[in-house]
């Protein structure tokens, strides 16, 4: 299955916006995208997802680029409860999840 | 109903014992799943079923059995594990291809 590439962590302060990236640069044209959270021993939780055109939802936004070779969730306003790590993942059929980044939020 | 559920939440076993995790979602999904999680690491895919049937094992030792006695139940019989078997183990489902995971909220398993 294919690929993506995260940061292992990153850090935002409460109430600003989150841009977390993801490169997928080995997609295929029939894969979705898709972003889950998981926190401290609870399961992974659905965030979004998308096929080519951005993406928006009550939890979160998804921009993807033009060539799909890369994607941005985008939370526009970190709480607290957002601390978690997030998962970017590319399915046709199972997922298989990469090491995904932690976010941490600042008070 | 909207959930994935997996019993027990928690699990302490012995190495000689013979237990069962249960997973079950009435969603109508086709496509359920068990994933172990290590400590600080991804979940692993272990096994897929796919309308009742196993699809895929990833090389998962036999002393994990997995088994889909009908479309809403998923098992995970269990029998003597290791101490490294010791993890979250995670059961999801979905619809079919390409739509979105629902995973239940694990089951933490730890073999003394």
């Amino acid at each position: 299955d294919a690929k993506t590439t995260q940061p292992n962590s990153m850090e935002s302060n409460e109430e600003e916006p989150v841009h977390l990236p993801c490169n997928h640069s080995t997609i295929s044209g029939t894969d979705y995208i898709h972003w889950y959270r998981q926190l401290p021993s609870q399961g992974p939780e659905y965030v979004i997802h998308g096929l080519t055109s951005n993406v928006n939802n009550r939890m979160a936004s998804l921009a993807i680029a033009e060539d799909r070779k890369s994607s941005t969730l985008i939370l526009h306003r970190a709480t607290l409860r957002d601390a978690a790590v997030y998962y970017c993942i590319l399915s046709r059929n199972q997922f298989y999840f990469g090491t995904g980044t932690s976010l941490t939020v600042i008070p | 109903d909207t959930e994935v559920t997996q019993t027990p939440k928690h699990l302490v076993m012995g190495m000689t014992n013979k237990k069962s995790l249960k997973c079950e979602q009435h969603m109508g999904h086709r496509a359920m799943y068990w994933y172990k999680q290590k400590a600080k690491k991804p979940p692993e895919l272990m096994f897929v079923y796919s309308y009742e049937k196993l699809s895929i094992n990833e090389s998962v030792p036999s002393r994990f059995s997995p088994e889909c006695p009908n479309s809403s139940l998923l098992n995970l019989h269990l029998h003597a594990l290791q101490p490294e078997d010791s993890a979250l183990y995670l059961c999801a489902s979905r619809e079919r291809a390409g739509l979105r995971y629902t995973f239940g909220s694990g089951t933490r398993l730890t073999v003394v």
